[in-house]
């Protein structure tokens, strides 16, 4: 079975573009997480979803961000607009809703925004 | 709140020495508690679990023991690889926020042949 798919796996924009990332869970998975990853701020919980429904979305940092999931087999993360302080490494995981501590990660995105 | 707290790195050994990394947790309740690692370039997998006090999770020569008393988990292994060289997350999971993962800042190990 494949993982957890991301895309693109880098992506280098200029402040004040849009940016659009995708995750592809694994097929069954019924959670969905979205991460960053920073060498200051470390791992961070950005947003996740049970049965593609928002469940808290406290960890994103501000407006600029948005994340959908329209179907269980894809996601989308946007920032909108785009600033150098966004760059960091966007990972997506997936788990079954009852086994969540078990989450399997995507290969992840790096950003850089500049 | 709930929190995790891992030694700072980058612990560095050579090969076949003994791993310890300190995590120490705070939450209410009984939480799990987990060992993630992230290879190089790669996101982060599970690695270990105990879900109790007293459990021993094990997993590719890595063992941790759930510590209530001292609201421990350390990671330990008796004989590193190079292959070992990674960044090892301590989580928790406290069952309230029943899907959400609280994760340490993360601990490097460099082992050098």
């Amino acid at each position: 079975d494949a993982g957890v798919i991301q895309s693109p796996r880098h992506e280098v924009t200029e402040m004040g573009q849009e940016v659009t990332l995708r995750c592809k869970p694994i097929s069954g998975h019924n959670s969905l997480f979205w991460y960053r990853q920073t060498m200051m701020r470390g791992l961070e919980l950005l947003i996740y979803f049970n049965n593609n429904v928002p469940i808290d979305d406290s960890g994103m940092p501000e407006d600029r961000f948005s994340a959908k999931m329209p179907n269980a087999s894809f996601s989308t993360l946007k920032i909108q607009p785009s600033e150098p302080r966004d760059s960091a490494v966007y990972f997506c995981a997936s788990s079954f809703l009852d086994r969540a501590y078990e989450q399997y990660f995507g290969p992840g995105t790096r950003l850089t925004v500049t | 709140g709930n929190s995790v707290t891992q030694m700072e790195g980058p612990v560095t050994l050579s090969e076949e020495a003994f791993l310890t990394i300190n995590c120490t947790y705070t939450a209410t309740g009984y939480p799990s508690l987990f060992w993630y690692v992230q290879y190089p370039g790669e996101g982060l997998q599970l690695l270990l679990k105990a879900t109790k006090a007293d459990d021993k999770g094990s997993n590719k020569g890595f063992e941790a023991t759930y510590r209530k008393e001292t609201t421990s988990f350390h990671l330990e292994k008796g004989s590193v690889q190079v292959s070992d060289s990674a960044v090892y997350f301590c989580a928790l999971s406290d069952g309230a926020r029943y899907n959400k993962l609280i994760f340490g800042a993360g601990t490097r190990l460099a082992v050098h042949p």
